[in-house]
C-alpha cells in the first residue's frame, strides 16, 4: 500500500490559519488523497479528499502538488474545536484490498 | 439520520469469553468495515465487507470473525477473548471504496 508521511505534532494559535503537510511520494495514478480527523474519544471524521485539483469545502481546503507527491490540508481559521489528530490517507480506487490505511497522523494543538 | 451506530459502547470481558460487537448504518451504504485502535496508534483494519454477502480479511483478522447480516448490519465476533484484544473498536461504512467513510463512536473493550 502507498504510504504517507506526516509530522507527529503541530501547534497553532486560535483564529489563525493552519497548514498540515503530507508527503506521499509513492502515490499511484488511481490513489485519492483523503483527510480525516479524530477528536478526543471519538471516531474519525471525514474532512476532505481530492485526486489532482485543489478542493474546498466548508471545513477545509486541500492543496495538491502538481506532481501529486505531497499535499497540504488548510484550516483557514482554527478554533479550539479543531484540536484533533489529522490523518492523511491514500485511498486506492483501483484493484486490491479495500479499506483505509491509517498512520499515526498529526496531533494538532490549538492555543487560545 | 443516526449514521453508524455501535453497541455496546463499553465492555469488560474475562479471558476466554466470547462476545459480538454490533454495527448498523442507516445510509444505504454498500461497504462496511471493522477497525481497532490501540493507545497512541492509528486505526488498523480487521475485516471489511464490500457488499452484502461478501467479507474479506484486513490487516489484523486473527482472533475475529464477522457477519454481514444484511445491507445495514455488520457484526464482529470474538470467539475466545484475549488481553491482546483490549482496544477501541470502530465500525465504518461508505457507499463504495471511492467515497468518504463514516465512523461510529467506538466500542471500548477491555479483556482481563
Amino acid at each position: 500500500d502507498a504510504k504517507t508521511t506526516q509530522p507527529n505534532s503541530m501547534e497553532s494559535n486560535e483564529e489563525e490559519p493552519v497548514h498540515l503537510p503530507c508527503n506521499h511520494s509513492t502515490i499511484s495514478g488511481t490513489d485519492y488523497i483523503h483527510w480525516y480527523r479524530q477528536l478526543p474519544s471519538q471516531g474519525p471524521e471525514y474532512v476532505i479528499h481530492g485526486l489532482t485539483s485543489n478542493v474546498n469545502n466548508r471545513m477545509a481546503s486541500l492543496a495538491i502538488a502538481e506532481d501529486r507527491k505531497s499535499s497540504t490540508l488548510i484550516l483557514h481559521r482554527a478554533t479550539l474545536r479543531d484540536a484533533a489528530v489529522y490523518y492523511c490517507i491514500l485511498n486506492s480506487s483501483g484493484g486490491g484490498a479495500d479499506g483505509l490505511t491509517f498512520g499515526k497522523g498529526t496531533h494538532l494543538i490549538i492555543q487560545p | 439520520n443516526a449514521g453508524v451506530t455501535q453497541t455496546p459502547k463499553f465492555q469488560v470481558l474475562k479471558t476466554g469469553q466470547s462476545m459480538t460487537l454490533q454495527c448498523a448504518q442507516d445510509m444505504n451504504h454498500n461497504s462496511m468495515y471493522w477497525y481497532r485502535q490501540d493507545p497512541g496508534m492509528g486505526l488498523r483494519l480487521i475485516y471489511y465487507s464490500a457488499s452484502e454477502g461478501t467479507t474479506d480479511k484486513g490487516e489484523v483478522p486473527n482472533g475475529y470473525n464477522v457477519s454481514r447480516l444484511n445491507k445495514r448490519e455488520f457484526s464482529l465476533r470474538l470467539e475466545s477473548a484475549a488481553p491482546s484484544q483490549t482496544s477501541v473498536y470502530f465500525c465504518a461504512s461508505r457507499v463504495h471504496r471511492d467515497t468518504e467513510a463514516f465512523f461510529g463512536q467506538g466500542t471500548r473493550l477491555t479483556v482481563v
